[in-house]
Order: structure tokens, then sequence, then C-alpha cells
């Protein structure tokens, strides 16, 4: 089956910085998703972008589809920003999902 | 945006009892929801997918006895956990996938249910 690795697995920032979470796929796939998931679990879709770039406010997305892998970018980062970032990619008629980076915004 | 609920939130349970989580899409037809499974500090892990009308399909591994899953409508699925025993404590996550102002094929996540079996 089709393997998602995500780097790196944890951040720690200080309020205000950026950062860029990676997302890397092993195969062709149908679609990418970003998903943000809070302390209470629930789990906030950011992007869909198959490819191309999109942006969101301070978060922006690319995914590079012929070279396999997504980026997420954050910018001017906030404590509310921490959580679990999750890529997942549709595969099949199925989402696959990377193991997340957990990120923790300090102030 | 498409929202999607679940109830109930948290359940606590005893071993051997049947536990019923429902997933509902509010302003959308569902074609197809999933259930996921997610321990602590681990990714989401699919068990089983399932279309309005018709029997769900399990990931390799997911007992279908045990987890029994009912797609009734296009706005509802149940999963039933039966003779829950304290490894099924988890984190269940289900989700729905329609259409929703044009964008196509997105899946939508519901808050998740924490189940405890003591």
């Amino acid at each position: 089956g089709i393997q998602v690795e995500q780097s790196p697995p944890d951040l720690i920032l200080q309020e205000g910085a950026n950062s860029t979470l990676r997302c890397n796929f092993s195969d062709s796939v149908n679609n990418l998703q970003w998903f943000h998931q809070n302390p209470w679990g629930q789990l906030i879709n950011l992007f869909y972008i198959p490819s191309g770039t999109k942006q969101n406010g301070r978060l922006s997305a690319t995914t590079v589809a012929t070279e396999r892998y997504s980026l997420l970018y954050i910018s001017s980062s906030q404590t509310t920003d921490s959580g679990v970032y999750f890529c997942a990619v549709e595969y099949g008629n199925k989402l696959v999902f990377g193991a997340g980076t957990i990120l923790r915004v300090k102030s | 945006g498409a929202v999607v609920s679940q109830h109930p939130s948290w359940v606590i349970c005893k071993s051997g009892t049947s536990v019923k989580i429902e997933c509902r899409s509010l302003d959308f037809q569902a074609t197809t929801m999933f259930w996921y499974r997610q321990f602590p500090k681990q990714s989401l892990m699919l068990m089983a997918t399932s279309n309005e009308g018709s029997k769900a399909t399990y990931e390799q591994g997911v007992e279908k006895d045990k987890f029994l899953i009912n797609h009734a409508s296009l706005t509802l699925s149940t999963l039933t956990v039966t003779s829950a025993h304290p490894e099924d404590s988890s984190f269940y996550i289900c989700s729905a996938r329609g259409y929703d102002s044009g964008v196509t094929d997105t899946q939508y996540f519901g808050p998740g249910t924490r189940l405890t079996v003591l």
C-alpha cells in the first residue's frame, strides 16, 4: 500500500514564528488534504489540495503531485495553532493518513 | 461549510455491554461514510467504509461482528461496538463524503466519540 510520511514529528515554536510541515507520499494519489486536530480531537479541514498552491489567512499549502510531496506553511504562529497536523491522501477510495506533526506554540 | 455530528461525544460502559455511536451529516447528503479509530498519540486508522443502503466494507483485521455498521440513510450512519471489552477503548471518528458548495470528494469529520470500557 501507499506510504505517507510527515516531518517533523514534533515541533515547538515561539509565538509569531513561521514553520513548514512536509508530507511525502510514495505513489500517485487522487487528492490530498491537510487537517488540524485540536486538543479536543476535532479534525478541521485546512486544505483540499491535490496540486498547486492555496492560501487561507496565515496558512498556505503547496502540493507538487509529480514529485509526491506537499507542504503546509504556517506564518505568524499563534498558541491556538497548537495541536496535531495530519496530511491524508486519497488512494483508491480511501483516505490514508500520515502519522502527524505535533505542534506546540509557546507564548 | 459541511457539518458532521457524532453522538455521544463520550461514553463509559461496563465490559460486555454494547455501545451505539451515531454519525450524522447535518447540511449535506453523504453518499459515503467512513469510520476511523484513533489510539492515543497515534494516527487515524480506517475501520470501514459504508455506502447508503448497502453493506459496509471493512478493512483487514477489523471484526465485522464486533463493529456493526449501518448506513440507513444519506444523513445517518451508526457504529455499534458489540460486547465491548477494555481493549475496545479508543477514540472513534466518523467522516462523511458528499457534495458541498462545488467541492467534491472532500471528507468532513465528526468531533469523535471517546469510548472507555471498564
